[in-house]
């Protein structure tokens, strides 16, 4: 299967910024479009970033999101307590029949 | 504002088979891609496929020989058949919409329905 890499965790105090990574290949964030959800404990997954960087309506603009090659990142400024969640980043990838790769995800811990 | 409730039992035995109901509301599913995700506990989210309202489904390559995902538009609601579950079944399923040019796009998800597979 293919694999898109993200760090385990990552952490930042109120008022910071804090930028998340996600690495995967050329059959995947190389020629596709990435995705970005937010999981707060014990709820589904949010939609945070659509076609790179793009925000849905109603998420905060301290929300982008940027891909370079084969590569993407997540970027979160001024730090909330209420960004503390797990974030995954998701793109189709083109090997075998096409799939949806996610991310090992993220946990984001507001300090 | 399009909502997705999941259905179905929350305990399988091995070797079974789970049938899972996802009920669309307050939109047409005529309209996307209709996806199921799964997510193991404590682990991260995994894709198992997609369908379209004219029932032409796309697979996730390592779950294609088990998966069976179906739709009825008259009842505007899609279904996950999995045969022959393993304890490593056990996960919460998700239901989602997909997007119509973008697979990978899950702007509606559904609460999730926990099912445990064990005897």
């Amino acid at each position: 299967q293919p694999v898109v890499t993200q760090p385990p965790s990552a952490s930042g105090t109120p008022g910071q910024s804090v930028t998340i990574s996600c690495s995967g290949s050329s059959s995947n964030i190389g020629p596709n479009y990435v995705y970005w959800y937010k999981q707060a404990p014990g709820t589904a997954p949010k939609l945070l970033i659509y076609r790179n960087d793009q925000r849905p309506s109603g998420v905060p603009d301290r929300f982008s999101g940027s891909k370079s090659g084969t590569s993407a990142s997540l970027a979160i400024s001024g730090l909330r307590s209420e960004d503390e969640a797990d974030y995954f980043c998701a793109a189709w990838d083109d090997s075998l029949s096409g799939l949806v790769v996610f991310g090992g995800g993220t946990k984001l811990t507001v300090l | 504002q399009v909502q997705l409730q999941e259905s179905g039992p929350g305990l399988v035995k091995p070797s079974e088979t789970l049938s899972l109901t996802c009920t669309v509301s307050g939109g047409s599913i005529r309209s996307n891609y209709w996806s199921w995700i799964r997510q193991s506990p404590g682990k991260g989210l995994e894709w198992i496929g997609k369908i379209f309202y004219s029932g032409s489904a796309t697979y996730n390559p390592s779950l294609k020989s088990r998966v069976i995902i179906s739709v009825d538009m008259f009842k505007n609601e899609f279904s996950l058949k999995l045969s022959s579950l393993t304890a490593a079944d056990t996960a919460v399923y998700y239901c989602a919409r997909d997007g119509i040019l973008s697979t990978g796009w899950f702007d509606y998800w559904g609460r999730g329905t926990l099912v445990t597979v064990s005897s």
